[in-house]
């Protein structure tokens, strides 16, 4: 069956380009989530949405990072200006509801050179 | 706030021993998850605990919760070497968030 699907897998870019994540959910998962994965650490919660709605963003580190889910399935977490800081894997997972088990996709491993 | 943490946060055994990690956690948390992740790999759901004296067996795995002591643990009968990976409780605070400790990286050896 198909699970959380993440797009790209890895990703190499310069400092101060912008780029773009994108997390397909499992179908029919209300919530979705994602996290922030450094190297030898657990996930840092970034944002959350149910349906098309973005309950919670307090977990965004600066205002150049954004996150969208207009149609309430597939979202795409967006990194302006990136900073070496930013290079971690990025996690989406995705959940019946909020309180369910959460799905978690491969990730995409980010690189700011 | 919630917190949690794990300990050890390294582990190194032999096959056919049995091992226990611990999650602590500071404050209420209405649920707490164990997780499995491989090098590389996704997150991997292993056991949702929901209430106190909560205990779930899954294989080798059993995962138990104590409300009271804030503490979760996740307990290794007879290890074999597949089950090498790093493991991450976490528990959910009242914003929905998962709050994770940093994981314990369980080595087994032949």
């Amino acid at each position: 069956g198909a699970g959380v699907s993440q797009s790209p897998r890895y990703k190499v870019a310069k400092r101060g380009q912008d780029v773009a994540l994108r997390c397909d959910p499992i179908s029919g998962h209300v919530s979705l989530f994602w996290y922030q994965q450094a190297l030898g650490q657990g996930p840092e919660f970034l944002t959350y949405f149910q349906n098309e709605a973005q309950l919670d963003k307090s977990g965004l580190p600066s205002d150049r990072f954004f996150a969208e889910r207009p149609e309430g399935s597939v979202s795409t977490l967006k990194i302006q200006r990136t900073q070496q800081e930013d290079s971690a894997v990025y996690l989406c997972a995705s959940s019946l509801a909020g309180y369910q088990p959460q799905h978690f996709g491969d990730g995409t491993r980010l690189s700011i050179l | 706030e919630l917190k949690v943490e794990q300990n050890p946060l390294f582990l190194s055994m032999q096959e056919g021993k049995n091992y226990t990690i611990y999650c602590n956690y500071s404050t209420t948390s209405d649920r707490l998850y164990w997780y499995r992740q491989d090098p590389g790999k996704s997150l991997e759901s292993l056991f949702v605990l929901l209430s106190n004296g909560a205990v779930k067996q899954e294989g080798r795995l059993m995962a138990s919760l104590d409300t009271k002591a804030r503490l979760s643990t996740l307990h290794i009968t007879a290890a074999v070497h597949d089950l090498s990976a790093t493991y991450f409780c976490a528990g959910r605070d009242s914003n929905y968030q998962l709050i994770w400790g940093a994981g314990t990286k369980l080595i087994i050896k032949p």
